[in-house]
């Protein structure tokens, strides 16, 4: 059941800005979007979350509209680490992972 | 600080056996839940344990059931195992509840069962 979309796999080239969307139309008022990845044969990492304004931290920025409907990830500056699935997720009471965007950053 | 520590790692069970997996996490973290991971389904929500409490579970047959211990140690117990339940198992640990939404997990390696 999860409340949101993104695409099922992105490019990037290192050094880039990797710019991943996500949409989330039936997210309710209280709810807050967070964002994981996970890279191969390990669990999943926290990134960054957010509910109505733009937040930053070391590994990257989230940036929400202001109708709440869709967000973008940004990693300013991409390298071959970063490469892993991301999951962009409404908290709901809990955390239900969709699919994600498999993003593959190349040299 | 240790991060989350699950056993076992690896382990191989037959159809119609149980097994007990165990999450060991964070230090001063008192939120524990757990996921299973397969190719098809992807990672879903299992359920929550907060101070020893079943806080949230997901839809998962009676078979899968969990508990936590006062220390916040939890185990997860799968019983009568199917081949379908082939899976990472996954723990988290957080500070505070999920429901909270002031909370981040830390996941574990997990544990990667194999039913034949």
């Amino acid at each position: 059941d999860a409340k949101t979309t993104q695409p099922t796999s992105m490019d990037c080239a290192e050094g880039r800005a990797a710019n991943l969307p996500c949409n989330h139309s039936t997210i309710s008022g209280n709810e807050y979007v967070y964002w994981y990845r996970q890279i191969h044969s390990q669990g999943p990492q926290y990134i960054i979350h957010g509910l109505k304004n733009n937040e930053t931290n070391e590994m990257a920025s989230l940036i929400i509209t202001e109708d709440r409907k869709s967000s973008t990830l940004i990693l300013p500056h991409a390298t071959l680490r970063d490469t892993a699935v991301y999951y962009c997720i409404v908290l709901a009471g809990k955390l239900i992972f969709g699919q994600g965007t498999t993003l593959q950053v190349k040299p | 600080k240790a991060g989350v520590t699950q056993t076992p790692r690896y382990l191989i069970k037959t159809r119609g056996q149980q097994v007990t997996l165990s999450c060991s996490p964070i230090s001063g973290h008192r939120s524990v839940s757990w996921y299973q991971q397969t190719p098809g389904q992807g990672l879903q929500f299992l359920f929550e344990y907060f101070s020893e409490t079943q806080r949230n579970k997901g839809n998962f047959p009676g078979r899968f059931s969990g508990r936590q211990f006062s220390n916040s140690r939890s185990e997860m117990n799968v019983s009568t195992l199917e081949l379908g339940d082939s899976a990472l198992y996954l723990c988290a640990s957080s500070l505070v509840e999920v429901t909270t939404n002031t909370g981040e997990l830390f996941f574990g390696e997990g544990s990667r069962l194999t039913v034949l």
